[in-house]
């Protein structure tokens, strides 16, 4: 079964550092792995996603890779301000025959940005 | 872009009650999505539909049923509500098994 694991689980960081998120996980089968923002009380925001086939995605200072063989991927964060202080969680879909389609989820990492 | 809306952002039941959880997307998408979050335990699918009338359960279907009447709407349905339903309740939409999903604001449902 897909473990997803996202390590720290919180982590505090002054504005302006640039800062590296991870995730794991246990099966190396995937079709894509997807990272979100979730603001306190609030629904996923989609960030950035990633084919299998792919090795990074970027969008604007946001930065993923993904290495499927030893399972993992990074959200890599420049120049940090407090409005990204969130909740960052990944996520993948399985990829084999009978997959739902269903995104199989880390517990996140707390991020807070000090001024 | 996107819109996935949920009909409440905070509902009040009491146990026994019927609770109807609506979720709409605008986007046409063919596969929709119920998650719900609890503290320690992340994210958990429900249920998902590929196509309308179409249900699947997912990881923690009981005391849960789904309706899927039409393409942009799913709705959760929990048919005598628990205290342990107490959720945070989110629905997601995408158009194509292993596409990118896109998630409502959630509602966060309290069961008395």
């Amino acid at each position: 079964k897909q473990e997803v694991t996202q390590i720290p689980a919180a982590l505090s960081v002054p504005e302006g550092e640039n800062l590296v998120l991870n995730c794991s996980f246990t099966d190396s089968a995937i079709y894509n792995l997807q990272w979100f923002r979730q603001d306190p009380g609030k629904g996923l925001t989609s960030l950035l996603l990633i084919q299998s086939s792919q090795r990074e995605q970027t969008s604007g200072r946001l930065n993923a890779s993904l290495d499927k063989s030893s399972g993992r991927s990074t959200l890599y964060i420049a120049a940090s301000q407090p409005g990204d202080s969130a909740t960052y969680l990944c996520a993948v879909v399985m990829n084999y025959g009978g997959s739902q389609g269903n995104l199989i989820f880390g517990k996140g990492t707390k991020l807070s940005v000090k001024p | 872009d996107v819109k996935v809306t949920q009909s409440s952002r905070y509902l009040v039941k009491r146990t026994g009650e019927k609770v109807f959880l609506e979720c709409v997307q605008d986007m046409d998408h063919e596969n929709m999505f119920w998650y719900r979050q609890d503290p320690g335990l992340g994210l958990r699918l429900i249920y998902f539909s590929y196509d309308v009338k179409m249900k699947e359960k997912g990881d923690i279907p009981e005391g849960y049923s789904v309706s899927r009447e039409k393409k942009e709407r799913f709705s959760l349905i929990l048919e005598s509500a628990s205290t342990n339903q107490t959720s945070m309740y989110l629905c997601a939409s995408s158009f194509w098994e292993g596409d990118e999903q896109f998630f409502g604001p959630g509602t966060r449902l309290t069961v008395l």
